[in-house]
């Protein structure tokens, strides 16, 4: 099965709030990841969490994670036309590889 | 480099001919890894070299691929007897070594007629 599954797409109104979730599967993941990928683009590391964490804040970005249930989420808060991308959220593996999720595209909608 | 630098950007090629994609990664990254992007799928991770540690080679699709990284910098995915599967984004990424936040490339976009 999947390592990191993602839900497929989002459409949200530019200034309200998007949350993405992901689930993964691998408790002994040290660091979860969100990546943000423009249309045409590279991966660009949004921001990531420690696992001994359940909050990270870094201005516009919240990270949530619930380690019980292996459940990762972003919320964008003030969403503008610029954050309309596919955001990936990726688990460590061993060798430091990254496990990713299919993507969710969010299209935001002026 | 400022950042991980793939090239070609974009490759076309026939069914059946050899491809090399290049990475240059950032300078005093020892960690990098190619990873591949295929239409509508997430990232699908092919290989991992660290320092001057055996690669990690346990997600090459089959024996066509093939990479290397040369003095420890720049790596060259090989790809024999293209398919039109193989079509897809090839990304590489680098990061320093114990560090797990990884800089990606641009990608290479291969397309196998």
């Amino acid at each position: 099965g999947e390592d990191v599954e993602q839900s497929l797409f989002l459409s949200v109104r530019e200034g309200d709030s998007s949350v993405i979730n992901c689930t993964y599967t691998d408790s002994s993941s040290t660091y979860l990841y969100w990546y943000k990928q423009e249309p045409g683009a590279g991966l660009q590391l949004l921001t990531y969490i420690f696992s001994n964490m359940d909050m990270k804040q870094d201005q516009r970005l919240t990270v949530l994670l619930n380690k019980k249930d292996k459940h990762l989420s972003l919320r964008i808060a003030d969403t503008q036309t610029g954050d309309s991308a596919i955001y990936f959220c990726a688990e460590s593996k061993e060798n430091n590889r990254l496990a990713f999720g299919k993507g969710n595209q969010v299209v935001v909608i002026p | 480099g400022a950042g991980v630098s793939q090239s070609p950007s974009n490759k076309v090629t026939e069914k059946g001919k050899d491809v090399e994609l290049r990475c240059d990664p950032i300078s005093g990254h020892t960690a990098l890894y190619w990873y591949r992007q295929s239409l509508g799928q997430g990232l699908e991770f092919l290989i991992y070299f660290q320092g001057n540690s055996a690669p990690d080679k346990s997600g090459l699709p089959s024996d066509r691929f093939s990479a290397e990284r040369t003095g420890g910098s720049v790596s060259t995915l090989t790809i024999q007897r293209t398919q039109q599967e193989d079509s897809a984004v090839y990304l590489c990424a680098s990061s320093l070594a114990r560090q797990r936040q990884a800089f990606f490339g641009q990608g290479t976009r291969l397309t196998v007629v």
